[in-house]
């Protein structure tokens, strides 16, 4: 079963708006990390935060952990024509790279951003 | 430096074979995992791999495996082909120290006939 489940599903905005993704998982956390994917490609790692932090910024990206609500919220400010692509949210449960390292990822949000 | 690269790109086979997809990490990366991506199932961890021995395995039937040389390359086969494991698959480098991110190739997409 999955351990992330990003919500919205899918979500559609205007260029400049801003856009919010939220993930929730079920299990203790070591960190939490989300990803973008476009169409038919590999995924490109934005931020990783630890269970210990609660909030994080990189750009125009910032993301929040709340280990008590086990959530996870991706925000992308001023949202540009190129952000459309869909977003991974995905949990380290693990021991810390032991046998069990491994990221179990969500079914993503799939963000359109029309110019 | 170099990212992670995946061979072929594309891929059609008929049930019942098998076939062989190829991975090279980032330069220095001893941690390399695999994933099947279905829009149905989303992304499914089937194994990872370090320095050559794989510590770590997903849900998947037998006829999935893999392997790492002593170069950190892998490659992941799949015998007996099915319809269903048509997918793209994702190979994923890391240094492999904790709280570490992962690095993905652009993937193979596999289908089935």
């Amino acid at each position: 079963s999955q351990q992330g489940e990003e919500d919205p599903q899918a979500l559609s905005i205007q260029e400049g708006e801003n856009a919010t993704m939220n993930c929730s998982y079920k299990t203790s956390i070591n960190n939490l990390q989300w990803y973008r994917q476009n169409s038919g490609r590999g995924l490109v790692h934005l931020i990783l935060i630890r269970s210990n932090e609660r909030e994080k910024h990189s750009g125009r990206l910032r993301v929040t952990l709340d280990t008590s609500k086990k959530s996870s919220s991706l925000l992308i400010t001023a949202s540009r024509a190129a952000d459309t692509a869909s977003y991974f949210c995905a949990t380290d449960a693990s021991g810390g790279g032991g046998s069990n390292y491994k990221l179990t990822f969500g079914k993503g949000t799939l963000l359109t951003v029309n110019p | 430096k170099a990212g992670v690269t995946q061979t072929p790109r594309y891929l059609i086979k008929t049930r019942g074979q098998q076939v062989t997809l190829s991975c090279s990490p980032i330069s220095g990366h001893r941690s390399v995992s695999w994933y099947q991506q279905t829009p149905g199932q989303g992304l499914q961890f089937l194994f990872e791999y370090f320095s050559e021995t794989q510590r770590n395995k997903g849900n998947f039937p037998g006829r999935f495996s893999g392997r790492q040389f002593s170069n950190s390359r892998s490659e992941m086969n799949v015998s007996t082909l099915e319809l269903g494991d048509s997918a793209l698959y994702l190979c994923a480098s890391s240094w492999d120290s904790y709280n570490s991110p992962l690095h993905f190739g652009n993937g193979t997409r596999l289908t089935v006939t």
